[in-house]
């Protein structure tokens, strides 16, 4: 079974402050994805990264995939309030026809 | 250009009843997920299927849940008899065909459906 495991769980970090969030497994995975969902909505994607070492940055977020392709982190630099909600990493298999998500990070940015 | 629609948004069946979830996916999008959420927690995937087939449904429990994607029409999640168990988010994500790459199509997912089992 693919499991994909997130952390921290839960961030509650003050305006301007940067942060990284770690999504980890023991299976390697053709592709990573990173979603943002907020409450009531479905998950939004942000990014997807290929290549073991690949790093793509979205503005003040930096996405990079381990080199071996069973991790990857998200960097957010100067955080916002508006940065706040749930940041789902998730694992495409072999073939593209499978994508398994982690348990999320929280995050909640004060201003 | 209407993204993937899901209907109801919020239901409410009483234990013994049934729940039909519908998911009306992106035009031009021929496969369709099905992912459940519990509060605080990520997805869990349930069942992958595109027009009329069943593709991979290792996550759906075997007894009270069934999912279709007819020809013609929207995808639906069944789920009869119902338990307080399964109160939940239920979310509906849409992909264009997989061309077999190893990226694999991103996922355009619905706003859910919450389940509320009294």
């Amino acid at each position: 079974t693919q499991l994909l495991e997130q952390s921290p769980q839960f961030l509650s970090i003050q305006e301007g402050e940067n942060l990284t969030v770690y999504c980890n497994s023991s299976s390697v995975f053709s592709s990573l994805q990173w979603y943002r969902q907020e409450p009531g909505e479905g998950p939004v994607l942000l990014v997807t990264v290929v290549t073991g070492g690949e790093v793509k940055k979205l503005k003040r977020l930096t996405f990079q995939f381990g080199d071996a392709r069973k991790d990857s982190s998200l960097h957010i630099t100067a955080a916002q309030p508006g940065d706040t909600g749930l940041y789902l990493c998730a694992g495409v298999n072999t073939g593209g026809f499978k994508t398994i998500f982690g348990a999320g990070t929280r995050l909640f940015v004060k201003a | 250009n209407a993204g993937v629609m899901q209907n109801p948004r919020h239901l409410v069946r009483r234990r013994g009843q049934e729940a039909r979830l519908r998911c009306s996916p992106m035009k031009g999008h021929s496969h369709v997920y099905w992912y459940r959420q519990l509060p605080e927690e990520g997805l869990k995937f349930m069942v992958y299927l595109q027009k009329e087939n069943i593709i991979d449904e290792s996550g759906m429990p075997k007894e009270r849940f069934s999912a279709e994607f007819p020809k013609e029409g929207p995808s639906i999640l069944r789920i009869q008899q119902v338990v307080r168990g399964d109160s939940a988010a239920y979310f509906c994500a849409s992909s264009p065909p997989v061309t077999g790459t190893a990226q694999g199509s991103p996922l355009h997912f619905g706003n859910g459906t919450r389940l509320t089992v009294t």
